[in-house]
């Protein structure tokens, strides 16, 4: 099973601060890295697919990077609608994993 | 707009079997090269895959749950369902329903049921 470690697990931000939260895989798994926003009581929302690829009516502050086994993704401008906990993907191979989860707080 | 909605019983006791169904709307299950899996969260913890029916029929398990899951799919209700058997307080968690794409939507999960919290408690 691969094994997605998030960093870090929590993190209070100011609005229009900048957001980097990372995803380290267990092994290599390519760009098969994705990342959900899930706020308090709603299910989780697809964010980016594919390490860096932009989904549909995602606002474009989201952001995505890295291959291999390191990955980020990058909020830019924090809004307050951002508060949320943040999980990475990977479905590189089965069982499908999840991160840990990364919460940010508004300030 | 495809929509995923669960439902059945929020409690269950211990050593019982936990059944729920996820009704799909706005497309048909069958159509498409999709999956369509479980997922559950404890409260205020992380989401675990628990396994996944293709239109085929054809499933894959977690294999930490294997021993005890059985997801099975009813094309004519649209319909697809979770069967876990002899649960414990540990199978305590909000249960979520979701589609998830083939290769070229990086088998990302891209529609999910609102999640519906089943207790395990004599």
């Amino acid at each position: 099973e691969i094994v997605l470690t998030q960093s870090p697990d929590f993190q209070s931000v100011t609005p229009k601060e900048k957001v980097t939260i990372t995803c380290r895989a267990s092994q290599s798994i390519g760009s098969s890295l994705h990342w959900y926003q899930q706020k308090p009581d709603q299910s989780p929302k697809l964010l980016i697919k594919y390490a860096s690829q932009s989904i549909s009516g995602v606002p474009s502050r989201f952001s995505g990077s890295g291959s291999g086994t390191d990955f980020t993704l990058t909020i830019n401008s924090l809004e307050a609608e951002d508060a949320a906990a943040y999980y990475c993907h990977q479905s590189s191979s089965l069982p499908t994993t999840f991160g840990q989860g990364t919460k940010v707080e508004i300030k | 707009q495809v929509q995923l909605q669960e439902s059945g019983p929020g409690l269950v006791k211990p050593s019982q079997t936990l059944s729920l169904t996820c009704t799909v709307s706005g497309g048909s299950i069958s159509s498409g090269s999709y999956y369509w899996s479980w997922i559950r969260q404890p409260a205020g913890k992380g989401l675990e895959w628990i396994g996944r029916i293709y239109t085929s029929g054809s499933t894959n398990y977690n294999p930490s749950l294997k021993s005890r899951v059985t997801i099975s799919v009813d094309t004519s209700k649209n319909q697809f369902s979770l069967k876990l058997s002899s649960v414990t307080a540990a199978d305590t968690a909000v249960y979520y329903c979701a589609r998830q794409g083939g290769y070229s939507y990086g088998f990302t999960f891209d529609y999910w049921g609102q999640g519906t919290l089943v207790t395990v408690s004599s």
